[in-house]
C-alpha cells in the first residue's frame, strides 16, 4: 500500500496561514487523498480530501501536485483551536482497500 | 459532536480477559470502522463492516472479532487480553462503503489492561 510521509511537527502564528505538506510518491491512480485531524483527547475529525484537482471548503484547502505525489493543506488563518495532530492518509475508491494506516502525522503548534 | 457513540469511555482489565467495545454509527450510516490506537503504533484501521458485512480487514488480531448488527450498531469484541492491547478504540462511521468517504469518528473507548 502506498505511504505517506509528513514532517513531525510545524509551528505557526495565529492568524497566519498555515501550509502543511504531505509526499506520497507512491501513490496509484485509484487513492484519494484525505486530511483528517486530531485535537487533544478526540477522535480524528476529517478534514478535506481530493483526487486530482485542489479543493476548498470552510475549514482548509488542499492543494495536489500535478503528478499527485504530494499534496499541502492550507488553513487560511490559523487560530488556537487548530493546534492538533494532522494526518494525510490514502484511500482507495473501493471497499476492499487493504490497510489503511493514518501514520504519525504532524503535530501543529499554534502560537498566540 | 460526530453523532458517533462509543461506550464504554473507560475500561480497565486483567490479562486473559474478554472486553467488549460497543459503537453506534451516525443516523444513516451504513458504515462502521474500528482503529486502534497505541503510543507506539499511531492510528491502526482494524476492520470495516458495511450493513452487517465485513467489507475490509487490517492490522486485525486473530484474538479480536467484530460484528455489525441488523439495528447498525457494531461491536468489537477483543480477547485474551494482553498488555500490548492497552490502547483507544475508535470506531468510526460513513454513508457508504467506500473508505474514500468522508469517516466520522467517536470519542473512543480507553483500554487498560493490567
Amino acid at each position: 500500500d502506498a505511504k505517506t510521509t509528513q514532517p513531525n511537527s510545524m509551528e505557526s502564528n495565529e492568524e497566519e496561514p498555515v501550509h502543511l505538506p504531505c509526499n506520497h510518491s507512491t501513490i496509484s491512480g485509484t487513492d484519494y487523498i484525505h486530511w483528517y485531524r486530531q485535537l487533544p483527547s478526540q477522535g480524528p475529525e476529517y478534514v478535506i480530501h481530493g483526487l486530482t484537482s485542489n479543493v476548498n471548503n470552510r475549514m482548509a484547502s488542499l492543494a495536489i501536485a500535478e503528478d499527485r505525489k504530494s499534496s499541502t493543506l492550507i488553513l487560511h488563518r490559523a487560530t488556537l483551536r487548530d493546534a492538533a495532530v494532522y494526518y494525510c492518509i490514502l484511500n482507495k475508491n473501493n471497499t476492499n482497500a487493504g490497510k489503511s494506516t493514518f501514520g504519525d502525522g504532524t503535530t501543529l503548534t499554534v502560537k498566540p | 459532536d460526530s453523532g458517533v457513540t462509543q461506550t464504554p469511555k473507560h475500561l480497565i482489565t486483567a490479562t486473559g480477559q474478554r472486553v467488549t467495545l460497543r459503537c453506534s454509527p451516525r443516523s444513516g450510516d451504513l458504515s462502521v470502522y474500528w482503529y486502534q490506537q497505541s503510543l507506539d503504533q499511531g492510528l491502526q484501521f482494524l476492520i470495516h463492516y458495511y450493513n452487517g458485512e465485513e467489507r475490509a480487514k487490517g492490522n486485525i488480531l486473530e484474538r479480536f472479532s467484530a460484528q455489525q448488527f441488523p439495528d447498525l450498531h457494531s461491536e468489537l469484541n477483543l480477547s485474551s487480553l494482553e498488555l500490548g492491547d492497552s490502547a483507544l478504540y475508535f470506531c468510526a462511521s460513513s454513508v457508504l462503503a467506500s473508505r474514500h468517504n468522508e469517516q466520522f469518528f467517536g470519542p473512543g473507548t480507553r483500554l487498560t489492561v493490567l
